[in-house]
């Protein structure tokens, strides 16, 4: 199947800092990314979906000036944590699909721990 | 996005045994996928279903998309220890992916 990276696999960091966390298509055009965030023993949480060169379509409940997403091209997509706060520490989960109708393929996730 | 009806929840079996999971949704799905998510990773594609009715395998799992367009399931035969983890089901709609909320799988040796 095709390769989703996502970078960094962990992070930690700083009350108020923001972080960055990257999805990356290695092998297809991804016109589509998805951003998730899974609690422990809880199933994906559907954050927002980005289409390559236009905003991000947030699900209701997230504050998308608190989660930033971009997707400037059509192998990356960025979603950047700002002013993070310890409710933030999650697993951060991308997923790229090439079209309307295929399946979507997963990056390795992102441990945030926010101290 | 909408959420699938994703059963059992959890289920426990020794190595050696089939396992059994379903999902079903109020709406058709054009595309049915498994997942399975080992723990701290991300979930990695099983079984895709592109038509009603398809029965796929893959090893020992074998997934069928319900000819009513609206369920689908994955079977697992002779279980091993390495099958442990969360399987997630999932529909596409035109531009929406819908999950299931995974059923998570023991095995004990």
């Amino acid at each position: 199947g095709a390769v989703v990276s996502q970078h960094p696999s962990r992070v930690i960091c700083k009350s108020g800092t923001s972080v960055k966390i990257e999805c990356r298509s290695l092998d297809f055009q991804a016109t589509t990314m998805f951003w998730y965030r899974q609690f422990p023993k809880k199933s994906l949480m559907l954050m927002a979906t980005s289409n390559e060169g236009s905003k991000a379509t947030y699900e209701q409940g997230v504050e998308k000036d608190k989660f930033l997403i971009n997707h400037a091209s059509l192998t990356l997509s960025t979603l950047t944590v700002t002013s993070a706060h310890p409710e933030d520490s999650s697993f951060y989960i991308c997923s790229a699909r090439t079209g309307a109708l295929t399946e979507a393929f997963f990056g390795q996730g992102t441990r945030l721990t926010v101290v | 996005g909408q959420q699938l009806n994703q059963s059992p929840q959890s289920m426990f079996i020794q190595e050696g045994e089939d396992v059994s999971m379903n999902c079903t949704s109020s709406s058709i799905f054009n595309t049915w996928l498994w997942y399975k998510q080992d723990p701290g990773e991300g979930p990695v594609l099983l079984i895709a279903l592109y038509k009603a009715g398809e029965l796929t395998s893959n090893g020992r799992l074998t997934a069928q998309f319900g000819i009513t367009r609206k369920d689908s399931f994955l079977n697992i035969s002779a279980s091993i220890p390495s099958d442990v983890g969360i399987y997630f089901c999932a529909g596409t709609k035109e531009y929406a992916l819908n999950f299931g909320k995974g059923t998570s799988l023991l095995v004990t040796p």
